[in-house]
């Protein structure tokens, strides 16, 4: 069975500094990973995928994410974090062996502080 | 602007209302879903329809029904719904065949049960 997990319920991070998002997977065959924000009072966006080739993939709003076969892991990640970054981020793997469910993660709350 | 429109965005009801909440999807996708997200809990995905036909059905209780008139048109019908089936209704849609896709949602029907 395709299993994403966030271990973190929430991160908080000072403006200016860099951000780490983690992600595990639990995926049979090659993983296709996805990450996904949602801002307040709006639905979820997608901001950037892993299907193959190189393991840092640039995404939306200057956000990248590495994925690591050993470590089983697809972290998010950003330089330098903004105020207006503070949303919910969802880690997601799409649908695979026939099935039409995608599988999300619980979703991490990041906070930004000025 | 995702392309996928959900109306209303705002929905207050009595537990004795009839009501229906419409998604509409302008992408040329053939699959769409109706997530619940609850505050504090995981997205919980409630129904799928891939071509039309509905593939998905995770155990939701007979007072939500869903009905895919076209490949384009997503509602799902309330009907004697109680308090705690307020939450936000997403919608979304994406390719089926496309297993490397991502999802496209709207921006959500909040929903409140008095």
């Amino acid at each position: 069975a395709q299993s994403v997990a966030q271990p973190e319920d929430q991160v908080n991070v000072a403006e200016g500094n860099p951000l780490t998002v983690k992600c595990t997977y639990s995926v049979s065959g090659n993983p296709y990973l996805f990450w996904y924000v949602q801002y307040p009072n709006r639905g979820l966006q997608f901001l950037l995928k892993y299907i193959t080739g190189d393991n840092l993939v640039k995404g939306s709003y200057g956000f990248e994410a590495e994925f690591n076969k050993s470590q089983t892991s697809f972290h998010l990640k950003k330089p330098s974090a903004l105020v207006s970054d503070s949303a919910l981020y969802f880690c997601a793997t799409p649908p695979g062996g026939g099935s039409y469910i995608p599988t999300f993660g619980r979703g991490t709350s990041l906070i930004v502080h000025p | 602007e995702t392309g996928v429109t959900q109306t209303p965005r705002h929905l207050v009801m009595g537990m004795t209302n009839k009501k229906s909440l419409k998604c509409e999807q302008h992408l040329g996708h053939n699959a769409m879903y109706w997530y619940k997200q609850s505050a504090k809990k995981p997205l919980e995905l409630m129904f799928v329809y891939s071509l039309e036909e509905r593939v998905e059905n995770n155990s939701v209780p007979s007072r939500f029904s869903p009905e895919c008139p076209n490949s384009s048109h997503l509602f799902l019908h309330l009907h004697t719904l109680q308090p705690e089936d307020s939450a936000l209704y997403l919608c979304a849609s994406s390719q089926a065949s496309g297993l490397a896709g991502e999802l496209f949602f709207g921006e959500g029907s909040r929903l409140t049960v008095l």
